[in-house]
């Protein structure tokens, strides 16, 4: 079956200019999660989605993220006034819920911005 | 604060040896410890996961290790092939907790020379 769908796959863009970044889950799976992942470094937790519960935003670095996600479809991550630090992969994952927890994270293929 | 340490940031190790990657942690909430594997180009994958009771589990040629009372556990990749050459991130969550927010360490490069 399809995977995390994440999209565009690499995006430039200039200091300043706000960007938009896509990723469709699994079908299915009422959780999703955006990570942050700078380069050669560890996934830094962003943001995640739970069905129509309130989402969990501890992990925004700023009020310059924001992120939306329509019931339990697609999700946007918005930056606004992107700024050279913001470079990274973005990466998406969804999940199922387990009986008892432990679901494990699905992971798209993630969207590589580039902030000149 | 990093609440997942690991160690060490890249090994080299010949194709047929061992490879060990070592992570401590801090939050003793902390009950759910997956490895994750993330290949150039291309989205982690959840590898093994183990939880605090038991100490070893064992999947092919992956292992993990636990130790409670240290607050560490290490992945052991044996008879190391060239296709086990990613980076391997290793995480901790807490299991019953509604999703599964990982921490993730920082990620060890691993090679594998043939």
């Amino acid at each position: 079956g399809a995977g995390v769908s994440q999209s565009p796959s690499n995006k430039v863009t200039e200091k300043g200019k706000d960007v938009e970044l896509r990723c469709d889950p699994i079908s299915g799976h009422t959780a999703l999660y955006w990570y942050r992942q700078r380069l050669g470094q560890g996934l830094e937790f962003l943001i995640y989605f739970q069905g129509n519960s309130a989402p969990d935003k501890s992990g925004l670095p700023s009020d310059r993220f924001s992120a939306e996600r329509t019931g339990e479809s697609v999700s946007t991550l918005t930056i606004q006034r992107t700024q050279q630090e913001d470079s990274a992969v973005y990466l998406c994952a969804s999940s199922s819920p387990r009986i008892g927890g432990g679901s494990p994270l699905h992971f798209g293929n993630g969207t590589r911005l580039t902030v000149t | 604060q990093q609440q997942v340490k690991q160690s060490p940031q890249s090994l080299i190790v010949q194709k047929g040896g061992i490879s060990i990657i070592n992570c401590a942690y801090e939050n003793t909430a902390f009950d759910y410890f997956p490895w994750y594997q993330q290949f150039p180009g291309k989205g982690p994958a959840l590898l093994i996961a183990i939880r605090p009771d038991v100490s070893e589990k064992k999947e092919g040629r992956f292992t993990i290790s636990f130790n409670k009372s240290a607050k560490q556990f290490s992945l052991h990749i044996m008879d190391s092939q060239p296709g086990d050459s990613a980076t391997y991130f290793c995480a901790a969550s807490m299991y019953g907790a509604a999703g599964n927010k990982l921490t993730f360490g920082g990620g060890t490069r691993v090679l594998v020379k043939p």
